[in-house]
């Protein structure tokens, strides 16, 4: 039983435009969501976070985005550069805690 | 500052062997993690510690996985005995505060391949 879900196992971008992606929990008492970024042969770093009392949260080119109702968050990537190609991970976690579930990843590829 | 620090970087065995992996944290963090993490899956957490105290071992399966962390620093993870579905990449992260989520700093893990 999946509770964190990306359904996009990939998505390829141009450089320059925007990236989005998407997550999906079925845990109504996740109250805490984590973006993390993995380049290949490296552990995941974290890149942004919001909490449930929010709906968005923005840190330079990436903005988090979580509609409750719906179970959904999403991050955005504007403007999106060949750097950001990496794996993008999201978790969620219950009571602020460190023990996250973390969905199966959406591999970013942006294209010069 | 050097990084969480992980080996062997890779490993191959056959089922019923035994394997141990090695982690050292980030120097003065006192949370250490071990992750599974499953070809097209993400990371799941299998033990928590808090210093050399475990916190979490909620998702480790006992009955052939087992974790120490001796003096507070280092820490072993052992699979005994591996069968095909432990092949993995193995990540260890640290955090300098405890119950603090985005603070980990991941290693970078060890594939391991059970044959």
């Amino acid at each position: 039983d999946q509770q964190v879900k990306q359904n996009s196992p990939s998505l390829s971008v141009q450089e320059g435009r925007i990236s989005i992606l998407n997550c999906d929990y079925t845990n109504s008492m996740f109250d805490y969501f984590l973006w993390y970024k993995k380049y290949p042969a490296e552990g995941p770093t974290f890149l942004i976070s919001i909490s449930s009392i929010k709906d968005k949260n923005e840190d330079g080119r990436f903005t988090v985005f979580l509609n409750k109702s719906a179970k959904h968050l999403s991050l955005h990537i504007v403007p999106s550069q060949p750097g950001d190609s990496a794996v993008y991970f999201c978790a969620a976690s219950v009571n602020y805690g460190q023990n996250f579930v973390f969905g199966p990843g959406t591999r970013l590829s942006v294209l010069p | 500052e050097a990084g969480v620090a992980q080996s062997p970087r890779y490993k191959i065995i056959e089922k019923r062997q035994s394997v141990a992996f090695w982690c050292n944290p980030i120097s003065g963090h006192a949370t250490l993690y071990w992750y599974q993490q499953i070809l097209g899956q993400g990371p799941k957490l299998l033990i928590q510690f808090q210093n050399n105290g475990v916190v979490d071992d909620s998702q480790l399966p006992k009955d052939r996985f087992s974790a120490e962390r001796l003096k507070g620093v280092d820490s072993t993870l052992k699979i005994q005995p591996a069968k095909l579905e432990d092949s993995a990449v193995y990540l260890c992260a640290s955090s300098p505060q405890p119950g603090l989520a985005g603070s980990e700093y991941f290693g970078p893990g060890t594939r391991l391949t059970v044959t």
